[in-house]
């Protein structure tokens, strides 16, 4: 079964450093989507991307935050100064039909972050 | 955003079916309700969702009471594979997003 892929697995970066999370989605999927998860607390929504260009975003998805599809395959989330708020597992989602109203939402397995 | 309401936590045993319940009494009459389950140290997965009424899949049922103001999602014969938070979420039409509340933890006991 198709799968969303997430690299790396953990990554672990000094306070205002650059970082790039990087997603494979579901080749058929066109709809991209980054949540999050500081440890102990809920998945929260980040931002959803279709056809280069985001659709929606929450308040914690600030100027600090971009995403990008810089291939066909590829969809990244660069935080461009971490802060050690930051800290989080980070997971990429696809859907093939867009809004997650009535389709699946397919999670990858994250990326664990850690900002010292 | 239609609110649900789940138990913080369950306990099962293991080769019993489970039955995990989740109100969402401000319901709209176009909001799917789907569950998603967080297994340890892994992302999000699908389960299984609907609209009125009742669906199977390989992994559960989704039961759907008739005035749709709650759901009971059902494991017929829980393994200790099935330990793991579970979600149940409503979407709007038009929704961009899911938004995830804090889950009803299972555990299942051997």
């Amino acid at each position: 079964e198709p799968e969303v892929t997430q690299t790396p697995s953990h990554q672990v970066t000094q306070m205002g450093q650059e970082v790039i999370l990087r997603c494979v989605p579901i080749s058929n999927h066109l709809y991209f989507y980054w949540y999050r998860q500081i440890l102990g607390q809920k998945v929260e929504f980040l931002v959803s991307f279709y056809n280069n260009e985001i659709s929606e975003k929450s308040e914690i998805f600030d100027d600090q935050f971009s995403v990008e599809r810089p291939d066909g395959s590829n969809f990244t989330l660069k935080i461009r100064s971490t802060k050690l708020e930051d800290s989080a597992m980070y997971f990429c989602a696809s859907n093939e039909q867009g809004i997650p109203y009535n389709s699946p939402l397919h999670f990858g397995n994250g990326t664990r972050l850690t900002v010292t | 955003d239609a609110k649900t309401t789940q138990p913080n936590s369950m306990e099962s045993n293991e080769e019993e079916p489970v039955h995990l319940p989740c109100n969402h009494s401000t319901i709209s009459g176009t909001d799917y309700i789907h569950w998603y389950r967080q297994l340890p140290s892994q992302g999000p997965e699908y389960v299984i969702h609907g609209l009125t009424s009742n669906v199977n899949n390989r992994m559960a049922s989704l039961a759907i009471a008739e005035d749709r103001k709650s759901s009971t999602l059902i494991l017929h014969r829980a393994t200790l594979r099935d330990a793991a938070v579970y979600y149940c979420i409503l979407s709007f039409q038009g929704a961009q997003k899911l938004v995830f509340g804090q889950g009803t933890r299972l555990t299942i006991n051997p």
